[in-house]
């Protein structure tokens, strides 16, 4: 089975720093996505790891520890536009494309 | 580049009837994903198409079916809608290589 957990939601201030952590519990493994969703709209992508360590792409950097089936995505100077949904999402490893999503993490970014 | 498209954009229905929405994949994704996102909850994988076959299919009841069209286009079909059917359906589309998943702007599907 699969069991992929986020927190429900979070609350940061503007230009702060925010980690959104992302456990899961997968019968196979083939990379993890972190998506953004803001409200009313498609999720829209962020981040890809498949390997151990940390990816850094401007403000959002996500990290990878596969042996202990944790990752976290990195919000650095925080802006009111980050008021978002964010999914973890882990893609099979038999069915290449098949991916098993979190519930969501809602972030508020208040002033 | 077009994205994923969708269509209805919403759609209502009444408990009992039959729903039908479309998505068309991004030229050249071979592969297509429906997801359902209820209320408050996260995506839930319904349905993967494939080259025109159902691949795999989530934790769902059999009213709840597809197809894949030869130009890889899909149709979602949602039979005897109950209340709780009412939800956000995203289509997505992918291409192997390149990893992730591209999402459409979803059907809001409510039975009323």
């Amino acid at each position: 089975g699969q069991n992929i957990d986020q927190p429900t939601e979070m609350t940061a201030t503007e230009g702060a720093i925010v980690q959104i952590n992302c456990t899961y519990q997968t019968s196979g493994f083939n990379g993890l996505f972190w998506y953004q969703q803001h409200a009313g709209e498609a999720p829209t992508f962020l981040s890809y790891n498949v390997l151990d360590g940390l990816e850094e792409k401007g403000r959002f950097s996500s990290f990878l520890s596969r042996s202990k089936g944790y990752s976290y995505l990195l919000l650095k100077e925080l802006q009111m536009k980050d008021s978002a949904s964010y999914l973890c999402a882990v893609r099979d490893k038999r069915n290449f494309n098949k991916f098993y999503f979190g519930s969501g993490t809602k972030l508020n970014v208040k002033p | 580049e077009a994205g994923v498209t969708q269509s209805p954009t919403h759609l209502i229905k009444t408990r009992g009837q039959q729903a039908t929405l479309r998505c068309s994949p991004i030229s050249g994704h071979t592969s297509v994903y429906w997801y359902q996102q209820a209320l408050g909850l996260g995506l839930q994988f319904l349905l993967w198409y494939d080259e025109g076959e159902e691949r795999n299919r989530g934790n769902f009841p059999p009213r709840f079916s597809g197809r894949q069209f030869p130009n890889y286009s899909s149709e979602l079909n949602v039979n005897a809608l109950e209340l709780e059917d009412s939800a956000l359906y995203l289509c997505a589309s992918s291409l192997e290589v390149r990893g992730y998943a591209f999402f459409g702007q979803g059907t809001r599907l409510t039975v009323v």
